[in-house]
């Protein structure tokens, strides 16, 4: 079946600092793929996405390149600011395009 | 407008109670899904409906898990005789197509089995 693995964390971060967690994925076909973020308190909020291979998904400058060769969507921001501390998931749509499922998460926390 | 609620945001329950928690979608949104998050894990897909049709349960741990949506608009997912390790936050989506649209989290369920 479709899974996610993402990078351990917890991740900790000057702010400023250049961020990268990892994502790679196992699904049949071509699934749509997903950063959602968690911020305290909050619910799950879409971040970017990427429905085919190749295609950049961008937003808050964050960005993630969906790549098939190597199945993987890693999650990358060049200035991390104290306001980017949340927990990310990564996730796949798989093709019967229902249900999401997850990676187990990673906690980003940036000090100032 | 609106996001998707759910309510209570939070419960207590002693083992072996029943419980409901209930998911008000976005108006419109014809797609809802729960989800079952266990702290410190990612959500894990419980069951999913289109309009009122339960079209996919196989996530459901149990038979003491029940979910319907008989209006095709709010949600019920009923826990029989909760055991603690039915603990976690219960997420529910909602997304306006049938398949490949956005789903819309709500802020979630704890539920917490003493």
């Amino acid at each position: 079946g479709d899974s996610v693995t993402q990078m351990e964390g917890p991740v900790t971060l000057s702010e400023e600092a250049f961020l990268t967690i990892n994502c790679t994925y196992t699904a049949t076909g071509y699934p749509s793929l997903f950063w959602y973020v968690q911020y305290p308190g909050e619910g799950l909020q879409l971040l970017l996405k990427a429905t085919k291979a190749d295609d950049k998904g961008s937003n808050k400058g964050f960005e993630a390149t969906y790549r098939k060769e190597t199945t993987s969507f890693h999650l990358e921001k060049g200035s991390v600011q104290v306001s980017d501390s949340a927990v990310y998931f990564c996730a796949l749509r798989g093709t019967s395009g229902s249900r999401l499922t997850f990676g187990e998460g990673t906690q980003l926390t940036v000090n100032p | 407008g609106a996001g998707v609620s759910q309510s209570p945001r939070y419960k207590v329950a002693k083992r072996g109670q029943d419980v409901a928690l209930r998911c008000d979608p976005i108006s419109g949104h014809v797609s809802l899904f729960w989800y079952q998050q266990a702290l410190g894990q990612g959500p894990e897909f419980l069951t999913y409906f289109q309009n009122e049709a339960q079209l996919d349960k196989s996530g459901l741990p149990s038979d003491r898990f029940f979910a319907e949506r008989p209006e095709g608009s709010v949600s019920t997912l009923k826990i029989q005789r909760t055991q603690q390790e039915d603990s976690a936050v219960y997420l529910c989506a909602s997304s306006l197509a049938r398949t490949g649209r956005e789903q819309y989290f709500g802020p979630g369920t704890r539920l917490t089995v003493t």
